[in-house]
């Protein structure tokens, strides 16, 4: 069963870092990958999706990088601001099914 | 403007009293899901649909009913609520094929209380 792990569970940065999120999935045999933004309260926003033959997307001042072999997910967030803060989710479907499993997200809060 | 809407955003209700969250896109896309969002245990699917007439079980289908008559729609059925279903809920949809098959989209949520 496949299982989506996100580290650190909250972060807290000064405006301007550049940081990573993490993400690592139990079951490599992967359809695609998908990060989110989800504030408050809120739905979740699309940030980048990343299909299992790619390596890396990037959007902006964020990138995702995919290892399929090594079950794992990065997202990295150059140049830090206040209204980065949010939580940020990974969300993995598999090969085998058409399910979508997420991780518990990284409570981000970038501190002018 | 490509959407997914949810109604109502908000319900209060009692034990035991039937309801329908209703769930719409315009994207024309073919896959359509619901989920709960609880502390703690993160997003988890309820159903999903990959067309019309055909929907399936997530991992926490219990106590929830689906149908899909319509490409656009998806309502959320809980004939029976219980206090433990008091969630928040999102709907999503997305395309099932191409380059952007299954980038999720979803609603802005419904938050459900069960007294």
């Amino acid at each position: 069963k496949q299982e989506v792990t996100q580290i650190p569970a909250a972060l807290s940065v000064p405006e301007g870092e550049n940081l990573v999120l993490n993400c690592s999935f139990t079951d490599s045999a992967i359809y695609n990958l998908q990060w989110f933004r989800q504030d408050p309260g809120k739905g979740l926003t699309s940030l980048l999706l990343i299909q299992s033959s790619q390596r890396e997307q990037t959007s902006g001042r964020l990138n995702a990088s995919l290892d399929k072999s090594s079950g794992r997910s990065t997202l990295y967030i150059a140049a830090s601001q206040p209204g980065d803060s949010a939580t940020y989710l990974c969300a993995v479907r598999s090969d085998n099914t058409d399910k979508l499993i997420f991780g518990t997200g990284t409570r981000l809060q970038v501190f002018p | 403007e490509a959407q997914v809407t949810q109604n109502p955003r908000y319900l209060i209700t009692v034990t035991g009293k039937k309801l329908t969250v209703t769930c719409s896109q315009n994207m024309n896309h073919e896959y359509m899901s619901w989920y709960r969002q609880d502390p703690g245990l993160g997003l988890r699917q309820i159903y999903y649909s990959m067309n019309v007439e055909v929907t399936d079980k997530g991992d926490v289908p219990e106590g929830y009913k689906v149908s899909r008559k319509e490409k656009r729609n998806f309502p959320l059925i809980l004939e029976s609520p219980s206090p433990n279903q008091t969630s928040l809920y999102f709907c999503a949809s997305s395309l099932s094929e191409g380059e952007s098959s299954y980038e999720q989209y979803f609603g802005p949520g419904t938050r459900l209380t069960v007294t």
